[in-house]
């Protein structure tokens, strides 16, 4: 079974530019989180898609959205971007009914680099 | 709000040494708790997680950890470590009420082995 994909696996863009990132979760997983690394704040949760719906959602500004396909693929967006947006998203997925009791499968994740 | 300490930014250990990782967390009730690792380049890997029952808990690659309410800890063990352990770990929470994937994650430990 194939793993999680992330595309790209590297971005470099500029600030006020905006970015799209792509999740594919593992087959027949319904539930896809994404979270933001980064060396000062460490791993933060960003939101939660579950069957195109989000279910939950993390501290972040509105520039930061999301959205989930019927074929569970996700995209988050990150719109005029900042300096501090620099960091390594990952997302992750999970069947999604059972929520925590699930293992969730990490993606190798985007780094974005905002300059 | 929940939060996750893990008090040991890096901890050296020689191969074959046993190891033990900190984590404390900070919740009204048990949450969902996690161990992550993470080597080089690479996406998160669950270890083990606890959700209820026993309180010592077996994971993959022989690592163990043990939940006591008393002192809201978490650790993580390992008897005898190999270098292909050397990765950063990450210590988890979610949730008591499991309304969803997000989690709460500690600042993370590096571990080093020396051959």
């Amino acid at each position: 079974k194939a793993g999680v994909t992330q595309t790209p696996r590297y971005l470099i863009k500029t600030r006020g530019q905006q970015v799209t990132l792509s999740c594919s979760p593992i087959s027949g997983h319904r539930s896809v989180s994404w979270y933001q690394q980064t060396p000062g704040q460490g791993l933060q949760f960003l939101f939660e898609y579950f069957s195109e719906t989000q279910r939950n959602k993390g501290n972040f500004p509105g520039r930061f959205s999301g959205r989930q396909f019927s074929n569970s693929r996700s995209e988050m967006n990150v719109s005029t971007l900042e300096l501090g947006d620099s960091a390594l998203y990952l997302c992750a997925s999970s069947p999604g009914l059972d929520k925590l009791k699930e293992t969730q499968y990490f993606g190798p994740g985007t780094r974005l680099l905002v300059l | 709000a929940q939060s996750v300490t893990q008090p040991d930014i890096h901890i050296t250990v020689s191969e074959g040494a046993s190891l033990e990782l900190r984590c404390n967390y900070s919740y009204g009730a048990t949450p969902y708790l996690f161990w992550y690792v993470q080597s080089p380049g690479q996406g998160l890997q669950l270890l083990l997680k606890y959700f209820s029952g026993d309180t010592l808990v077996q994971g993959i690659k022989g690592f163990e950890a043990e939940f006591k309410r008393s002192q809201s800890s978490f650790n993580l063990r390992k008897p005898s470590v190999h270098w292909s352990d050397a990765a950063e770990y990450f210590c988890a929470v979610g949730p008591f009420n499991n309304a969803g994937n997000m989690l709460t994650f500690g600042g993370g430990t590096r571990l080093m082995v020396k051959p």
